[in-house]
């Protein structure tokens, strides 16, 4: 069975820094793209950024671009956020996600972790 | 960037009842279009991607259709657990980006 479980989320002031992880586990972690999805409190679903299986290719959203580092572990099984400058509208839910097929770059997302919260206020 | 419009916001439908959900991208994506089922306080599920193809375990009455930029995801008879939030996902260009939402909620 997939298994996708954040971490990390929590209360951080603007300016401030945070790094979600996210372990996996029940499928070959080394075959899939992984990504970073949020979702402010009562919103809509926003891509956050890619990684593929072999960190040969690496995608953010420009509002997160220069601020954000996505990472991952294939050793570990695990994918990582360093999320720094934290702004107020970074407040969300963000969801560890990985795509429905493997060994590909551009596609949907075929599981999704439950998400950990992320609250940007002073 | 690529725009993806779903409509109506909210579709209030009765259980039996057929629903009809529309995504409509800015330029062309191909067949590469994905529904997602949002219940409340869950994740996200993959319902359909390439625009019709089922996705594993989703059950009959979930149909996907269209191409280019218009495009529909059909609840043939809506039950229960179907009154969620539905978005739609391109992955023809980055960023994938997702329409904002329909809530199919009970009539």
């Amino acid at each position: 069975e997939v298994q996708l479980v954040e971490s990390g989320g929590g209360l951080v002031q603007p300016g401030g820094s945070l790094r979600l992880s996210c372990a996996a586990s029940g499928f070959t972690f080394n075959t899939y793209t992984m990504n970073w999805v949020r979702q402010a409190p009562g919103k809509g679903l926003e891509w956050v950024s890619s990684i593929s299986s072999d960190i040969t290719y690496i995608y953010y959203a420009d509002s997160v671009k220069g601020r954000f580092t996505i990472s991952r572990d294939n050793a570990k099984n695990s994918l990582y956020l360093q999320m720094n400058s934290l702004r107020a509208e970074d407040t969300a839910v963000y969801y560890c996600a990985r795509d429905n097929k493997e060994f590909t770059m551009l596609r949907e997302v075929g599981y999704w972790g439950q998400g950990t919260l992320v609250t940007v206020s002073s | 960037e690529i725009m993806m419009t779903q409509s109506p916001a909210t579709l209030s439908v009765s259980p039996g009842e057929r629903a009809t959900l529309s995504c409509r991208a800015s330029q062309s994506v191909s067949s590469n279009l994905a529904w997602y089922q949002q219940r409340p306080g869950q994740a996200p599920r993959l319902l359909i991607y390439s625009a019709s193809t089922r996705a594993s375990g989703i059950p009959a009455r979930f149909s996907g259709s269209g191409s280019a930029t218009e495009f529909t995801l059909t609840i043939s008879s809506l039950q229960s657990e179907d009154f969620a939030v539905y978005y739609c996902q391109q992955f023809s260009n980055w960023p994938k980006t997702f329409g904002q939402g329909t809530k199919v909620e009970i009539k």
